[in-house]
């Protein structure tokens, strides 16, 4: 009964491949977030949902392309990795419709490295 | 520099003992939001306290926040061998529709 999961846990891949990170929240929330942790630990988000629709796009490359099927699922792909790209990411999800920033509710992580 | 600085950057003591850290921002919010990381793990909310409160108390925990310093501090009281991670604060910034965090503290806490 995890609240906010994600897969895979862990990622190893060569520079220029492709590869996606699929979360999933069952706790009924309305907005979901992708956010990335570098090797310093600073945590910076990357996009939000709300409802299916982008709410939030940071300065994230174009490379990386989060797609949301149903409002409990938030996917994030990511074209042609480079080095940079590796760090752990993760996903999470609050109620509401994000204005308010409320408390949110984070996944386990996918451990990205890019080879 | 960042919304959210915490500050120390790592903090060891010993079980038993209580731990502070403080969280620094440079812009007005609407709440503030503390949350605690273990090695290896996503993070995990601890408590929210609101523009318009002083402070608030979780179990052993403590936070008091000052919008006038633009400041906030996180106590842990009677820390325990798994309190050791790393705590960060999130300043929901108004009009953001988003939390910024800091780089959070680094805690040990010796058995």
């Amino acid at each position: 009964d995890t609240a906010v999961s994600q897969t895979p846990k862990y990622l190893v891949t060569q520079m220029g491949n492709d590869k996606s990170i699929k979360c999933e929240q069952n706790l009924g929330h309305d907005t979901m977030y992708w956010y990335k942790q570098d090797s310093k630990k600073f945590l910076k988000i990357m996009f939000s949902y709300n409802n299916k629709e982008l709410i939030i796009n940071e300065t994230v490359p174009n490379r990386f392309s989060p797609k949301s099927p149903d409002k409990a699922h938030l996917n994030l792909h990511i074209n042609s990795l480079e080095l940079g790209d590796s760090a752990v990411y993760f996903c999470a999800s609050s109620q509401g419709q994000g204005h308010l920033q409320e408390t949110q509710y984070f996944g386990p992580g996918t451990r990205l490295l890019v080879l | 520099s960042q919304q959210g600085e915490e500050d120390p950057q790592a903090l060891s003591i010993q079980e038993g003992e209580n731990a502070t850290m403080n969280c620094s921002y440079k812009t007005s919010i609407n709440n503030l939001q503390w949350y605690r990381q273990n090695s290896g793990r996503g993070l995990v909310h601890l408590i929210l306290i609101r523009s318009n409160e002083r402070e608030k108390h979780s179990g052993r925990l403590r936070v008091t926040l000052d919008t006038s310093k633009k400041s906030s501090s996180l106590l842990i009281t009677a820390s325990r061998a798994a309190d050791t991670a790393s705590y960060f604060c999130a300043t929901a910034v108004w009009g953001a529709q988003k939390l910024v965090f800091g780089q959070g503290t680094r805690l040990t806490i010796n058995p």
